[in-house]
C-alpha cells in the first residue's frame, strides 16, 4: 500500500516549456487535490477532482491544466511554464474530511 | 485567501518541554484539522476537531476550538527533537465545501 505518489520528485524546466505532473493513489479515494506551497506560505490549491472525469479550479489555477481520466490518477500540467511556477507541488487525496498527501515535486523553472 | 492563521511563525523550544501553537481562522467552520510537515516532506494529519467539541487529545497531543473567538490551540506536552516540523492547521471554506485551506503555519524547533 504505497498511499499517494509524484512523479518526478524533481524537475528543472526553462521557460516556455511545458510538462506533466502526475499524481497516483491506491486507496480508492474518490477526491484528489493538486497544492503549491512557496517559501513562508501555507499551501494554496491548485485545481482539485471530487471523481473520475471531474475536475474543478481552486484558488491559483491559472497556468495550470489538470485531468482525471483514471480514479487513481490526477494529473498537473503545465503548457508554457514560467519562472513564477517555481515551486513544491503536493498531491493529496480523500474519502472525505482528512487528505492523504504525496511526498512532493519540486519544479525549478529558469 | 488564507482560512487559518498560526502564531507564532517560529518557536524554538528545549526537549521535554511543552509547545503551543495556535491558529485563528476567518469563518464559520465545521471542523479544525492540524497537519504536520517534516522538512522535504508531505503534510501529515494529526488531529480533527469537530465544531462542536472544545478539546481533543491524541497521544502527546492535545487541540482546543473556541469557536467564539474563531481560534484553536495545539500543543504538544513533553517535546522531542522528532517533533521538529512545521504545523500547519486547516478548515474548509464553508459548508460543503471541498476546498481545504491552510494557514502559512509555526515552524517548530526541538533542541536535544
Amino acid at each position: 500500500n504505497a498511499g499517494v505518489t509524484q512523479t518526478p520528485k524533481f524537475r528543472v524546466l526553462k521557460t516556455g516549456q511545458s510538462m506533466t505532473l502526475l499524481c497516483a493513489q491506491d486507496m480508492n479515494h474518490e477526491y484528489m487535490y493538486w497544492y503549491r506551497q512557496d517559501p513562508g506560505m501555507g499551501l494554496r490549491l491548485i485545481h482539485y477532482s471530487v471523481g473520475e472525469g471531474t475536475t474543478a479550479k481552486g484558488e491559483v489555477p491559472d497556468g495550470y491544466n489538470v485531468s482525471r481520466l483514471k480514479k487513481q490518477n490526477f494529473l498537473l500540467g503545465l503548457e508554457s511554464a514560467a519562472p513564477s511556477q517555481t515551486s513544491v507541488y503536493f498531491c493529496a487525496s480523500s474519502s472525505g474530511i482528512t487528505q492523504y498527501f504525496g511526498p512532493g515535486t519540486r519544479l525549478l523553472v529558469l | 485567501s488564507q482560512q487559518g492563521e498560526e502564531d507564532p511563525q517560529a518557536l524554538s523550544i528545549q526537549e521535554g518541554e511543552n509547545a503551543t501553537m495556535n491558529c485563528s481562522y476567518k469563518t464559520s467552520i465545521n471542523n479544525l484539522q492540524w497537519y504536520r510537515q517534516n522538512s522535504g516532506r508531505g503534510l501529515v494529519h494529526l488531529i480533527l476537531i469537530r465544531s462542536n467539541e472544545r478539546e481533543k487529545h491524541s497521544g502527546r497531543l492535545r487541540v482546543t476550538l473556541d469557536t467564539s473567538k474563531k481560534s484553536s490551540s495545539l500543543l504538544i506536552t513533553a517535546s522531542r527533537a522528532a517533533d521538529t516540523a512545521s504545523y500547519f492547521c486547516a478548515a474548509y471554506s464553508g459548508a460543503g465545501s471541498y476546498q481545504l485551506t491552510f494557514g502559512k503555519g509555526t515552524k517548530l524547533s526541538v533542541i536535544p
